[in-house]
């Protein structure tokens, strides 16, 4: 199984701060990769899909980047409604794995 | 589009359960289906996927030959069979549905049911 390499674990920031996660794969999986934000008690919402392309109805603070093995998700100017956790996604092939998880905090 | 999640509980190890998906809001039968399970406190498992016509379905290495992934495209509805559960097993369990090959070209998890929670234990 591919596996995903997420970091940092988690990160503290102001608000209007420039923030990055990065995603690190075991192996070539393209652009095929999406990143989640994940509020306690909610399930997973999409944010970007296929590296960069940002999921309808999402703000464009958040964007990504990367193919191959390496992938970045940044949030442009850091917003308390952004506090959560994130997690990237490889869907390259099966077993579909995540990323172990970035938690965000203000 | 709304993905409803019935069928959680508490499970004895050895025991089974099973998990309902009710969609709403899309046409269901075009679109790939998948769970996906998280661990109280810790991050996220891709469990299994089933097919827009249920013909194909794949499954996590952790649950291949105990978990079938089903769906009725007459009633919009999507399970997760689960038999021979273990403590491991134990999580929030989310249906989701994937636009690949619909709405996109890539495959993603855009549409995420509410979580059912399953505690195996004696």
């Amino acid at each position: 199984a591919i596996q995903m390499t997420q970091s940092p674990s988690s990160l503290s920031a102001y608000v209007g701060d420039r923030v990055s996660i990065t995603c690190r794969a075991s192996q070539d999986i393209r652009n095929e990769l999406g990143w989640y934000q994940q509020k306690p008690g909610s399930a997973p919402k999409l944010l970007i899909y296929a590296a960069s392309t940002l999921q309808s109805g999402v703000p464009s603070r958040f964007s990504g980047s990367g193919s191959g093995t390496d992938f970045t998700l940044t949030i442009s100017s850091l917003q308390p409604a952004d506090i959560g956790t994130y997690y990237c996604l490889q869907e390259y092939n099966y077993p579909w794995t995540f990323g172990q998880g970035t938690k965000v905090e203000i | 589009v709304q993905l409803v999640q019935s069928g959680g509980g508490l499970v004895q190890p050895g025991g089974s359960l099973r998990l309902s998906c009710a969609a709403s809001g899309f046409t269901f039968r075009r679109f790939w289906m998948h769970w996906v399970r998280q661990v109280p406190g810790k991050g996220l498992l891709w469990v299994a996927r089933i097919s827009s016509d249920g013909s194909g379905t794949t499954y996590a290495d952790s649950v291949k030959g105990r978990f079938t992934i089903s769906r009725d495209n007459a009633r919009d509805t999507l399970f997760l069979q689960m038999n021979s559960l273990r403590a491991e097993d134990t999580g929030v369990y989310y249906c989701a549905r994937d636009p690949g090959g619909v709405l996109q070209f890539a495959d993603a998890l855009d549409y995420w049911g509410q979580g059912a929670r399953l505690t195996v234990s004696s």
